[in-house]
C-alpha cells in the first residue's frame, strides 16, 4: 500500500510570514495526526483528527497554528505568523482506527521547516 | 505530566557487539510500548512494539517490558553500521502516545 503522503519537503520561509503543509494519509485511515519534531528532541503531537473531527489539539499553539481534514482524507496545517522558534520538522502519521495506535502507525516523510 | 527518559547517548558500540537501549516512563497507566528508529534527515520507522512483561523477539531485536519498574528496553544484537540511528522510545496509554527523546547509537566497524 502506499504510504502517507507529505508535502512540500523543505520550506524556507522569513519570519512572521505564513506557511502552509500537507499530508495525505495511507487509504483508508480515519485517523490522522500532525507532530513536530524539534532537532535533537522526540516528536510532539499538536493535533489528532479522527475522520474529519478533532480529537486532541491540547498542543496546538492555536494562536499561530491552524490545521483542518476536509471530507476526512488529507489534511493542511497552516502556520501564521511563523516565528524562529518554528523551526523543526512536521511529521504526519496515520492509522486505520486510534485503536491502531496499540500497534503503533506509520509516518510519512516529514516537511522540514527553517523560519529565518 | 506524562515523561518519558532515554539516554541521549551517543552509545557507541563495535560491530558485532550487543547495544542495549533504556527507556522508563511516569505513567503507570500506560498500556503499549514502541520503539522507533529514525536515520538522520528521516522520518521515524517503527521496528518493534510490546504490551506484555517480558521479552520479545524479532529477528536480531529484543524488546523487554517490565511494567511493575517502569522501564522497556531494546536489545540488538550482532549490531551492524546500518543500524547507526537515533532509536526512539514511545508509550501509548489512554489514546495517548509520548516519545522520549531518543537515544543515538553509533556501531562502529
Amino acid at each position: 500500500e502506499a504510504g502517507v503522503a507529505q508535502s512540500p519537503r523543505y520550506k524556507i520561509i522569513e519570519k512572521r510570514q505564513s506557511v502552509a503543509f500537507w499530508c495525505n494519509p495511507i487509504s483508508g485511515h480515519a485517523t490522522l495526526y500532525w507532530y513536530q519534531q524539534i532537532l535533537g528532541q522526540g516528536p510532539k503531537l499538536l493535533i489528532q483528527f479522527q475522520n474529519n473531527g478533532v480529537v486532541d489539539d491540547s498542543q496546538l499553539p492555536k494562536d499561530r497554528f491552524s490545521a483542518e481534514r476536509l471530507k476526512g482524507v488529507d489534511s493542511t496545517l497552516k502556520i501564521q505568523p511563523a516565528k524562529l522558534e518554528d523551526s523543526a520538522v512536521y511529521l504526519c502519521a496515520s492509522s486505520f482506527s486510534d485503536m491502531d495506535d496499540f500497534y503503533g502507525y506509520t509516518f510519512g516523510s516529514g516537511t522540514r521547516l527553517t523560519v529565518v | 505530566q506524562k515523561e518519558v527518559e532515554q539516554n541521549s547517548g551517543p552509545l557507541s558500540v563495535p560491530e558485532g557487539a550487543i547495544a542495549s537501549l533504556n527507556c522508563t516512563y511516569s505513567d503507570r497507566g500506560s498500556q503499549s510500548f514502541f520503539w522507533y528508529r529514525q536515520y538522520s534527515g528521516k522520518s521515524p520507522e517503527l521496528i518493534m512494539f510490546i504490551y506484555s512483561n517480558g521479552d520479545k523477539e524479532d529477528g536480531r531485536f529484543t524488546a523487554q517490558l517490565n511494567k511493575a519498574s517502569q522501564y522497556v528496553s531494546l536489545l540488538i544484537r550482532d549490531s551492524q553500521p546500518s543500524d547507526s540511528a537515533t532509536y526512539l522510545c514511545a508509550v501509548w496509554g489512554n489514546n495517548d502516545m509520548r516519545f522520549g527523546a531518543g537515544t543515538r547509537l553509533t556501531v562502529k566497524p
